[in-house]
Formats: structure tokens, sequence, C-alpha cells
């Protein structure tokens, strides 16, 4: 099955600099790479995706590549601000199968200091 | 906020007992995941209902069961619960899996087996 790895485990910038999260996965039918953010005691949020047809995806300060040769994708976050701290995942899946069952990294604690 | 809810929002257990979660799913979505995230750890894949079907499976025994019911709406079940069943429960409602990959998450049922 798939495997997503995901590199720092935590990260801490001070704010105005930017972030920048790395994910690798295993299997190259993966299609869908989704990142969600998760603040303490709530749900994962999704927060930018981006599909294998795509190489990047920029939403204001939040971007996403894909390296489909190289089977990994980054989360880049510029000017970061105190609110951005929280713990972000990626996680890929595939969509040949009928089923949309994300695989998730562990995850990267993110602290901004002001 | 997704329109996702899910209750309780904590639970306490313990070993041998059973539980049932609830979810209710996003309006308009007619798929609901089930993922358990352990203090740390990325959310993993428990199953998947489309349509009051189960429609995939990750790498968990029997005693998790689950439902979807007309409405969408969807129900955990865990029998003959085990100290390391302790865990974030997330559901995650979505579109036709054949076409739609984004999941929304709910806030999470915290579940304490002792």
């Amino acid at each position: 099955g798939e495997n997503v790895e995901q590199h720092p485990s935590t990260l801490s910038v001070q704010e105005g600099d930017s972030a920048v999260i790395k994910c690798t996965y295993s299997d190259s039918a993966s299609n869908y790479f989704p990142w969600y953010k998760q603040e303490l005691g709530k749900g994962p949020q999704l927060i930018i995706d981006i599909r294998s047809n795509v190489g990047e995806k920029k939403d204001q300060r939040i971007a996403v590549t894909l390296n489909k040769t190289a089977k990994h994708f980054s989360l880049h976050i510029t000017e970061t601000q105190p609110e951005d701290s929280a713990v972000y995942f990626c996680a890929a899946s595939r969509t040949d199968t009928g089923r949309r069952a994300l695989t998730f990294g562990s995850g990267t604690r993110l602290q901004v200091q002001p | 906020e997704t329109g996702v809810t899910q209750s309780p929002t904590h639970l306490i257990k313990t070993r041998g007992q059973q539980v049932t979660l609830r979810c209710s799913s996003q309006s308009g979505h007619n798929t609901v995941s089930w993922y358990q995230q352990a203090l740390g750890q990325g959310p993993q894949f428990i199953f998947q209902y489309y349509r009051e079907e189960e429609n995939g499976r990750g790498n968990f025994p029997p005693r998790f069961s689950g439902l979807q019911f007309p409405n969408y709406s969807s129900e955990l079940n865990v029998n003959a619960l085990e100290l390391d069943d302790s865990a974030l429960y997330l559901c995650a409602s979505s579109s036709d899996p054949t076409w739609e990959e984004t999941q929304y998450f709910g806030p999470g049922t915290r579940l304490l087996v002792l």
C-alpha cells in the first residue's frame, strides 16, 4: 500500500519568514495530494490540494509543488503569521480504485514566533 | 467550519465495552470516511461508506464496523474495546468518490479506553 513520509516533524520560524514542509510517497499511482492544517482540539482543515496533472498551485501565501518523477511534494508558506502555528499533514490518494482513502504523513508541528 | 458534525465530543469507556460514534455529513455529500488518529500521529483510514454500502476498508479488525443511513449520516461501532483504541476518531465527508477526491473533516470524537 501507499506510504507517505513527512519532514521535518517540528519547524520553528520567525514571523514573516517562509516555512517549507516536504513529503514523499511510494505509490506511483497516487494522483491527489491534499494538505491539512490541524489546530489543537480540532479536526484537520483542508488548506490546499493538488492533482497529478499540475506541477504547482498557489493560494495567497500558500503554495504546493509536486514532482511526480521523484514522488515528492512540498508545502510552502510565505510571510508566516502566529496564527499559522498548528500541525500540518500531507496526504496522498489514488483515484482509480473507486474509493478515496487518504494516506497521511506523520505531521509537522509549525511554531511561528512573534 | 466544514459542516461535518460528530457526536459525542468526548467519551470514556473501559476495556471490553462497546462504543458507537456518530457523524453527520456535509449537505450534498453522499460519502463518509472514518479515520483513527492516535496521539501525535496522522489519521489512519478505517473504512469508507458510499450510498449506504462499505466502499473500501483499511487495516482494521472486524470489531470495527460501520453503517451509513439513507440521509448519509454514519455510525462507527467498535466492539471489545482495547486500550490501544484510545484515539481521536474523525469522520470526513465528500461527494461521489468516483469523481471527487476532496474530503472535509469533522471535529472528531476523542475516545479514552481505561
